[in-house]
């Protein structure tokens, strides 16, 4: 069981670069989350899909951010231009109930 | 207010030692609970459910206070590996709420 797969894995760049993080879930599950991780705010919900159709985006957290969901297998969370408040860790996961997450992408902004 | 909220510890204790965490929820409308475990630098992963009338698997045991809003989880019998931080999980219905987490460190 792979479980839910993310890409990369660890992503620097430079402010003002476009970020595009991916995920993987596993199928069979109809919710996907996407969430950041941060030591000052915790973990903070930003989407969420249900059957790929965004359901809830109010914790995204400006513009800036925007997350697809073509198909059941495939998700992406883009940050277009990118600041160093968005250095987190990003984590992928698939519900509804139960949260299976992904490894997480650690994002770092200079 | 905060949807969640955790005491965020550190906890240090003794391996063998009895450990107990709280966490405070704001909606009394919450439908499900759960506790998670996160490891240094890893992904949260589900440690267990919270059933309104308490519930146990192996050395942790889970409780749940609708009327004052509180969830418990107690550790038995700690272990090394246990060290973690815990998050207490909250399910409106329409969103999940993370708490931020309690540090436990188990000392040899």
């Amino acid at each position: 069981d792979a479980g839910v797969i993310q890409s990369p894995r660890h992503e620097v760049t430079e402010m003002g670069q476009e970020v595009t993080l991916r995920c993987k879930p596993i199928s069979g599950h109809d919710y996907l989350f996407w969430y950041r991780q941060t030591m000052m705010r915790g973990l903070e919900l930003l989407i969420y899909f249900n059957n790929n159709v965004p359901i809830d985006d109010s914790g995204m957290p400006e513009d800036r951010f925007s997350a697809k969901m073509p198909n059941a297998s495939f998700s992406t969370l883009k940050i277009q231009p990118s600041e160093p408040r968005d250095s987190a860790v990003y984590f992928c996961a698939e519900g509804p109930d139960t949260q299976y997450f992904g490894p997480g992408t650690r994002l770092t902004v200079l | 207010r905060k949807e969640v909220e955790q005491d965020p510890g550190p906890f240090n204790v003794p391996e063998g030692a009895t450990v107990a965490f709280n966490c405070t929820y704001s909606n009394s409308a919450s439908q499900s609970f759960f506790w998670y475990r996160q490891d240094c630098r890893k992904e949260p992963k589900l440690l267990m459910s919270v059933y309104s009338s308490g519930n146990e698997d192996g050395r942790f045991t889970a409780q749940l206070n609708r009327a004052s809003q509180y969830i418990s989880l107690l550790i038995r019998d700690s272990k090394l590996s246990d060290s973690a931080t815990y998050l207490c999980v909250v399910n409106t219905g329409n969103q999940f709420y993370f708490g931020t987490g309690t540090s436990l460190t188990v000392i040899p």
